[in-house]
């Protein structure tokens, strides 16, 4: 069983900073899912990938498979995008394994 | 298009009691899940559907029954509800599997007392 790990589990920085959330997984993948959860609960995906790295705005998101590691930065961080950030990996045919998530606060 | 709704936002019920999770989408989407959310914990499958008639299984169905009567409604039902079901219940769509992104619904905060 594919085993997600998400850090750090809590991130507070300065509008501005440079920021990097990471997660590990244990078993070989074919992509992962990048999630966002809002302050007040709901949940957006951001990205899903199987390579390299996907980009949207000031959101990058990168991936190595060999080393069974993906990375979430935030470049220019914003208190708006203080929220909960949760990566998962595929946990069987059309089942989805959740990282705990990392809780991310961004101070003017 | 008013993507993935939910119903109720918020519910209480008393041990025993039993109640539907209502989750609709208009997007077309074949598939469909439910998931609890626990603190500390991440997102756990409970029942997913890949289209009409079609469900299966989760990490964590017990308690829990799903039907797929039409390719819009994935409703949720809690046949006898117990304290720890206390959560918060998130459905989800995409078009086709996990392979793709799935959109959420906005979920459903369940107390159990």
């Amino acid at each position: 069983k594919n085993e997600v790990e998400q850090s750090p589990q809590n991130l507070t920085a300065q509008e501005g900073e440079f920021i990097t959330i990471n997660c590990s997984y244990s078993v070989g993948i074919s992509a992962l899912h990048w999630l966002q959860q809002h302050p007040g609960g709901g949940i957006v995906s951001l990205f899903m990938l199987s390579s390299g790295k996907k980009k949207h705005g000031r959101l990058i998101a990168t991936i190595n498979i060999q080393e069974k590691h993906s990375s979430l930065h935030i470049t220019a961080s914003h208190p708006r995008d203080s929220a909960v950030y949760i990566c998962a990996v595929p946990g069987g045919y059309n089942k989805l394994i959740f990282g705990a998530g990392t809780r991310l606060a961004v101070h003017p | 298009n008013a993507g993935v709704t939910q119903t109720p936002k918020f519910q209480v019920l008393k041990t025993g009691q039993s109640m539907t999770l209502q989750c609709a989408q208009d997007m077309n989407h074949e598939y469909m899940s439910w998931y609890r959310q626990d603190p500390g914990m991440g997102l756990r499958l409970i029942h997913y559907s890949v289209g009409a008639g079609i469900t299966d299984q989760g990490e964590v169905p017990n308690g829990y029954n799903v039907s797929r009567s039409t390719t819009e409604d994935f409703p949720l039902r809690l046949l006898s509800a117990a304290p720890s079901q206390t959560s918060v219940y998130f459905c989800a769509s995409s078009y086709s599997g996990t392979g793709v992104l799935l959109y959420f619904g906005p979920g459903t905060r369940l107390t159990v007392t």
